[in-house]
């Protein structure tokens, strides 16, 4: 039972456009939303993050937009570059000392 | 942001054998740690959650006789694959956060590539 869903597998985008990254859950429980930045054979980089009691979060390029109702929150980088080329993890967890919960990944190829 | 070291970076070990991959937070003090596994393309899988001074908590279908887990003190988490078997081999990552902190980040080591031969 995959509780974040990426269902992008990859994207493509050309440099300077937006690049928009979905993500869903199911547990109605999460209320504390990350999306991580991950090249092959290292750890995944903390990007941006949101709280339930937000809609929206901004930093620099990057914007996450939270839809609770829809249970869905997108990553929205602009103006896309090609060092941002990498996989994107959506990931989520509850209140209190509760793991992360990761989503499969949308790997991102921004194209100059 | 914060630092989380992994030790080794890779390692080359033979079946049977025993390895340990330390995991220290260099900037502040974890309260509590994650080790993950992650296969070639797919998502990071949670292995264990420790909290400093506790017996680790694993996930279910994780056999904690096998992946060994210390948190013994606030900067400093061990993973210890005993018996290791070439379906071992992974990425494994480790993660830590510092919940004194309130609503703080997770963050995440480089990994550690085991291949098992």
């Amino acid at each position: 039972d995959q509780q974040v869903k990426q269902n992008s597998p990859s994207l493509s985008v050309q440099e300077g456009r937006i690049s928009i990254l979905n993500c869903d859950y199911t547990n109605s429980m999460f209320d504390y939303f990350l999306w991580y930045k991950k090249y092959p054979a290292e750890g995944p980089t903390f990007l941006i993050s949101i709280s339930s009691i937000k809609d929206k979060n901004e930093d620099g390029r990057f914007t996450v937009f939270l839809n609770k109702s829809a249970k869905h929150l997108s990553l929205h980088i602009v103006p896309s570059q090609p060092g941002d080329s990498a996989v994107y993890f959506c990931a989520a967890r509850s209140s209190g000392n509760t793991p992360l919960v990761f989503g499969k990944g949308t790997r991102l190829s921004v194209i100059a | 942001g914060a630092v989380v070291s992994q030790h080794p970076s890779r390692v080359i070990c033979k079946s049977g054998t025993s390895v340990k991959i330390e995991c220290r937070s260099l900037d502040f003090q974890a309260t509590t740690m994650f080790w993950y596994r992650q296969f070639p393309k797919q998502s990071l899988m949670l292995m264990a959650t420790s909290n400093e001074g506790s017996k680790a908590t694993y996930e279910q279908g994780v056999e904690k006789d096998k992946f060994l887990i210390n948190h013994a003190s606030l900067t400093l988490s061990t993973l210890t694959v005993t018996s290791a078997h070439p379906e071992d081999s992974s990425f494994y990552i480790c993660s830590a956060r510092d919940l004194r902190q309130g609503e703080s980040e997770q963050y995440f080591g480089p990994g550690t590539r085991l291949t098992v031969t």
